[in-house]
């Protein structure tokens, strides 16, 4: 069965730091991958997502992630936060083959940014 | 265009009663999917709606029942609540693909209180 593990359920970094969320999955094949956001009071908005190709995905508000199958990991980064970015963040998979596409989240990462 | 809608908003209700909460999916889109997400949690996914059918379910009692309506819209009912059925429920829409669905869309989501 497929499973998400977020390591670090809060995370906090100051204004203009790097910031990392990470994710690593459990799945019998290579799954595909979400990243998304979730503002307080509110639903989920896609970050980023891979299915085929390229490694390096490259999403909304400057956030990117890399798929790395030896390593079954999805982490999410980004190079300089901001104030804005202080919101929960949940990586999903799922399976291509299994049909349907279900998504399974992570228990989420509380991103906070101090100044 | 519209993104997902889902009503109402909030909603109070006591143990043992039922509840029927709404989705209108993106403009499009033609499968809805429901997630529950408690507080602290990842959502989870509960069932598919596609074609007026119910594709896939999650790990739920049967007291979580659904319907998709011709239009594609969709409810989510929950007879004999429980205070665990306290969450906040998510509606998700996609288009439903050869290989499966495409990219999920998430609604604002109806936060549900069981007293």
């Amino acid at each position: 069965a497929q499973s998400v593990t977020q390591l670090g359920s809060h995370v906090s970094v100051s204004e203009g730091a790097l910031v990392l969320l990470r994710c690593n999955y459990s799945s019998s094949v290579p799954p595909y991958l979400f990243w998304y956001v979730q503002y307080p009071n509110q639903g989920l908005q896609l970050l980023l997502k891979y299915t085929t190709g390229a490694t390096l995905v490259k999403g909304i508000n400057g956030f990117e992630a890399e798929f790395k199958k030896s390593e079954t990991s999805f982490h999410l980064t980004k190079p300089s936060a901001h104030m804005s970015d202080a919101a929960e963040y949940f990586c999903a998979v799922s399976d291509p083959g299994g049909g349907y596409n279900k998504l399974i989240f992570g228990a989420g990462t509380r991103l906070a940014v101090h100044p | 265009d519209a993104g997902v809608t889902q009503s109402p908003t909030h909603l109070i209700k006591t143990r043992g009663q039922q509840v029927t909460l709404r989705c209108s999916p993106k403009s499009g889109h033609d499968t809805v999917s429901w997630y529950q997400q408690a507080l602290g949690q990842g959502p989870q996914f509960i069932f598919q709606y596609y074609e007026e059918e119910e594709r896939q379910r999650g790990n739920f009692p049967d007291r979580f029942s659904g319907h998709q309506f011709p239009n594609y819209s969709s409810e989510l009912n929950v007879n004999a609540l429980l205070l665990g059925d306290s969450a906040l429920y998510l509606c998700a829409s996609s288009l439903t693909l050869a290989g499966g669905t495409d990219t999920q869309y998430f609604g604002p989501g109806t936060r549900l209180t069981v007293l």
